[in-house]
């Protein structure tokens, strides 16, 4: 079963579109991330909820807007893609206070 | 910035060497979590260290902390051509912000 689920898997689309990547844990978590993993692998937090709560928006631009409709789900939606939105995306999720977290397989977004 | 970071970014060593790599952070945190990144692929938790602990082994995994230093050691013994990936550190900030930090990752090569 798996833990954190991301799809897709790939996503290749042309620049100005828009797009949504989805993310679902079924860990019973309380708290849900999105990090972005650049061509240099730095991992950069970009969001993080705590039950459904928007608790940490890290210098991202706003054409990047996470919605949580439960806790067990963290959607990505990315408007006017750009070229430099070009990079692996992971969502994870942990129980706030520290316990392991769990990483999705990651969605490879290419703009084009 | 980054507020986490793992030396060296890259290591190449021969089959049966043990590897070591290290991590420093800038923040306080509850634990230290070191992930293991195959080649395209996602993040896989490979142990955690609290705060108040000072080493953990896990089969042929051995992880130090020390606080004072903001600092961590991996150290997988024994190393297999199956080990070769990229290693994080992780530290879940005791801010109780739920931030998750990251370094760039150490780059392992395991040579047959």
């Amino acid at each position: 079963d798996t833990a954190v689920s991301q799809t897709p898997k790939y996503l290749v689309t042309q620049m100005g579109n828009d797009k949504s990547i989805k993310c679902e844990q079924n860990l019973g978590h309380d708290t849900m991330y999105w990090y972005k993993q650049d061509s240099k692998k730095f991992l950069k937090i970009m969001f993080s909820y705590n039950n459904k709560e928007l608790i940490i928006n890290e210098t991202v631009p706003n054409r990047f807007s996470p919605k949580s409709p439960d806790k067990a789900h963290l959607n990505l939606h990315i408007n006017s893609l750009e070229l430099g939105d070009s990079a692996v995306y992971f969502c994870a999720s942990s129980q706030k206070g520290g316990s392991s977290a769990f990483f999705g397989q990651g969605t490879r977004l290419t703009v084009v | 910035s980054q507020q986490g970071e793992e030396d060296p970014q890259a290591l190449s060593i021969q089959e049966g060497e043990n590897a070591t790599m290290n991590c420093s952070y800038k923040t306080s945190i509850n634990n230290l979590q070191w992930y293991r990144q195959n080649s395209g692929r996602g993040l896989v938790h490979l142990i955690l260290i609290r705060s108040n602990e000072r080493e953990k082994h896990s089969g042929r995994l051995r992880v130090t902390l020390d606080t004072s230093k903001k600092s961590s050691s991996l150290l997988i013994t024994a190393s297999r051509a199956a080990d070769t990936a990229s290693y994080f550190c992780w530290g879940y900030g005791s801010s109780n912000t739920g931030k998750l930090i990251f370094g760039q990752g150490t780059t392992l090569q395991v040579k047959p």
